[in-house]
């Protein structure tokens, strides 16, 4: 149990659908981020909420669209992807947006595209 | 730019020792973390190293140099459930964030 809950852990979608993956942190933490994992490549950082406000997009595409409500609470709103968006999608978070600081990773949200 | 390697996949014999090397090359170097990914679970945090030298935390301990941009994960006493991948992942002043490398898939063998 690491403290950061993902779901669904498993995820079928078609191109066209609209899906939404989230994330829930029970660690008091204040940043939260979104990684995209794919077979034999590095993690590749998404985004990145500090105390609720966005700080980073890394040249993510549109049809990606995060959101976060609150400290403890963060989403990711899919729309129209592609079979190359397949991946593992995990989340995780940190007691600060501070490169020294260990980051907590949920458990990932398997995602296959159509 | 930054570039990470570490090798791809490893075996060890349980009950033996294995070394997991990273090499990197990055400028405002801020501390090199390892984490540790069993399969279809979360990465989890084994250690942190911003000065040189070694860390040491039960069967694990993790190296590094700085001069060198070279780091190290040692596991020792291997046991079957140490299977899983390595990933090695280094911070930077300025933006925050980890650049990690394509991680080391480690496998025990009886």
């Amino acid at each position: 149990e690491t403290g950061v809950t993902q779901t669904p852990r498993h995820l079928v979608m078609g191109m066209t659908n609209k899906k939404s993956l989230k994330c829930e942190q029970h660690l008091g933490h204040n940043a939260m981020y979104w990684y995209k994992q794919s077979a034999k490549k590095p993690l590749e950082l998404m985004f990145v909420y500090s105390l609720e406000e966005r700080v980073e997009n890394n040249s993510v595409p549109s049809r990606f669209s995060p959101e976060c409500p609150n400290s403890s609470h963060l989403f990711l709103h899919l729309h129209t992807l592609q079979p190359e968006d397949s991946a593992l999608y995990l989340c995780a978070s940190s007691q600060e947006f501070k490169s020294n600081q260990p980051q907590h990773f949920g458990d990932g949200t398997r995602l296959s595209i159509l | 730019g930054q570039n990470i390697d570490q090798p791809t996949e490893m075996t060890a014999t349980e009950g033996a020792i294995v070394q997991i090397n990273c090499t990197y090359q990055t400028s405002g170097f801020n501390g090199l973390f390892w984490y540790q990914q069993h399969a279809g679970e979360a990465p989890t945090f084994l250690s942190y190293n911003v000065l040189d030298g070694l860390e040491e935390k039960g069967r694990f301990s993790s190296f590094l140099s700085r001069s060198k941009g070279y780091s190290y994960l040692l596991l020792k006493e291997l046991q079957m459930k140490d299977s899983a991948s390595y990933l090695c992942a280094v911070s930077n002043f300025g933006n925050e964030k980890l650049t990690f490398g394509t991680g080391t898939r480690l496998t025990i063998i009886p």
